[in-house]
């Protein structure tokens, strides 16, 4: 039972473009939501999260939106590059969890030049 | 400043051997987590360590997995009688008390021929 899921397992996006990485949860008591990024042979790194209480949080180039209602979150890239090529990975954690991390399967982001 | 770090980085083992694998979080983090990536699969959750508590063993696969954490230090992951099926790489992560933002060391893979 697959409490976060990824759809789409890869996305090719053209340099320059927007990149959309989406999730589904299926957990409502999920109240704090993390993306990642990883690598090949290296550990994820954390990139930008939400709280349940947000619909949307930016970072520079990264933005997430929330949509509690429909228990789907993405991220936005924009405008990519082709150091974005990575796995990007969607968790989620609750507080009487601890911060436990439950992932998604991830998506492969390839930005071609 | 030093990150997490996971020692080894690879391992190769025969079907039915004992491993240890090694993790050192960042210091002054209380928190400590152990997950797994197999081939084209998302992080699995093993166990949980904060601070002084119980560990929260709810991730491990069966009881030939084990692990210990020494105070807010190492902790070593420990596979019994290895099988084919736990090949994958093995994620450290620590982060401080009550933070959701977790910090991943490199991983070791491990490979049970």
């Amino acid at each position: 039972d697959q409490q976060v899921k990824q759809n789409s397992p890869s996305l090719s996006v053209q340099e320059g473009r927007i990149s959309i990485l989406n999730c589904d949860y299926t957990n409502s008591m999920f109240d704090y939501f993390l993306w990642y990024k990883k690598y090949p042979a290296e550990g994820p790194t954390f990139l930008i999260s939400i709280s349940s209480i947000k619909d949307k949080n930016e970072d520079g180039r990264f933005t997430v939106f929330l949509n509690k209602s429909a228990k789907h979150l993405s991220l936005h890239i924009v405008p990519s590059q082709p150091g974005d090529s990575a796995v990007y990975f969607c968790a989620a954690s609750y507080g009487n969890a601890g911060n436990m991390l439950t992932f998604g399967g991830g998506t492969r982001l390839m930005v071609k030049p | 400043g030093a990150g997490v770090s996971q020692s080894p980085s690879n391992k190769v083992t025969e079907k039915g051997k004992d491993v240890e694998l090694r993790c050192d979080p960042i210091s002054g983090h209380t928190a400590l987590y152990w997950y797994r990536q197999r081939l084209g699969q998302g992080l699995e959750f093993l166990i949980y360590f904060q601070g002084n508590s119980a560990p929260d063993k709810s991730g491990l696969p069966s009881d030939r997995f084990s692990a210990e954490r020494t105070g807010e230090s190492v902790s070593t992951l420990t596979i019994q009688r290895t099988q084919q099926e736990d090949s994958a790489v093995y994620l450290c992560a620590s982060s401080l008390l009550r933070a959701s933002e977790q910090y991943f060391g490199p991983g070791t893979r491990l490979t049970v021929t």
